[in-house]
């Protein structure tokens, strides 16, 4: 059974850095592409950024491109997401999600972590 | 970036009868190499991530009831829910995956009237 299971999440000053985590179990890890998506307080879904499965591929959503930065750890089985300058609207639940088509980062998100939240606030 | 809508912003439906969410993208997600398109749909109750129900616009995600299903082609698309269930209550993402940024709709609340 796939598992994902995020960590790292906490309320942080604006300015300020965290870093996610994702440990994924019962898949063959280094075999996806692994996103993030956020979800605002009461909001929609915002997709943040993805990596690809083979070639370690990145992209960003403009709102975050410069500030985040998505890595994987294959011998772990860890997604990551690095967030610095933090802003007051990058509050939200954080979901790392597996790609449904193997490595390629084109493709629908078929197995979710339950998130883990980020609050930007002084 | 492509813009994704949903119509209608919610709506109520009784038990057993047909919901009907429209989905449009701002520009086609038809990838014409392999005539698929890049658009997913997902559910979202409250308190849990979102679901995969449907992928490449009309591709039913194993485990998904037969209920729900997908059309479309091109810019627009169409989720259905054949005989609403109480189970189905949620909200309904689109997205689409044709080009980056990856971008959803707004959500559909699906209701019980």
């Amino acid at each position: 059974e796939v598992q994902l299971l995020e960590s790292g999440g906490g309320l942080v000053q604006p300015g300020g850095s965290l870093r996610l985590s994702c440990a994924a179990s019962g898949l063959t890890f280094s075999s996806y592409a692994m996103s993030w998506v956020r979800q605002a307080p009461g909001k929609g879904l915002e997709w943040v950024s993805v990596i690809s499965g083979s070639d370690g591929s990145t992209y960003y959503a403009d709102s975050v491109k410069g500030r985040f930065t998505i890595s994987r750890d294959n011998s772990k089985n860890t997604l990551y997401l690095q967030m610095n300058s933090l802003r007051a609207d990058d509050t939200a639940l954080y979901y790392c999600a597996r790609g449904a088509s193997g490595s390629t980062c084109y493709s629908g998100l078929d197995y979710w972590g339950q998130g883990t939240l980020v609050t930007v606030s002084s | 970036d492509i813009v994704m809508t949903q119509s209608p912003d919610s709506l109520a439906v009784s038990l057993g009868e047909r919901a009907t969410i429209n989905c449009k993208s701002s520009q086609s997600v038809l990838y014409s190499s392999n005539n698929k398109n890049y658009l997913g749909w997902y559910q979202q109750k409250p308190g849990q991530p979102p679901k995969l129900l449907i992928y490449w616009a009309s591709t039913r995600e194993s485990g998904v009831p037969d209920r729900f299903s997908g059309s479309g082609s091109g810019t627009d698309f169409t989720l259905t829910i054949s005989s609403l269930q109480a189970e189905d209550v949620a909200v309904y993402y689109c997205q689409q995956y044709y080009s980056i940024p990856f971008t959803f709709g707004p959500g559909t609340k699906v209701d019980i009237k």
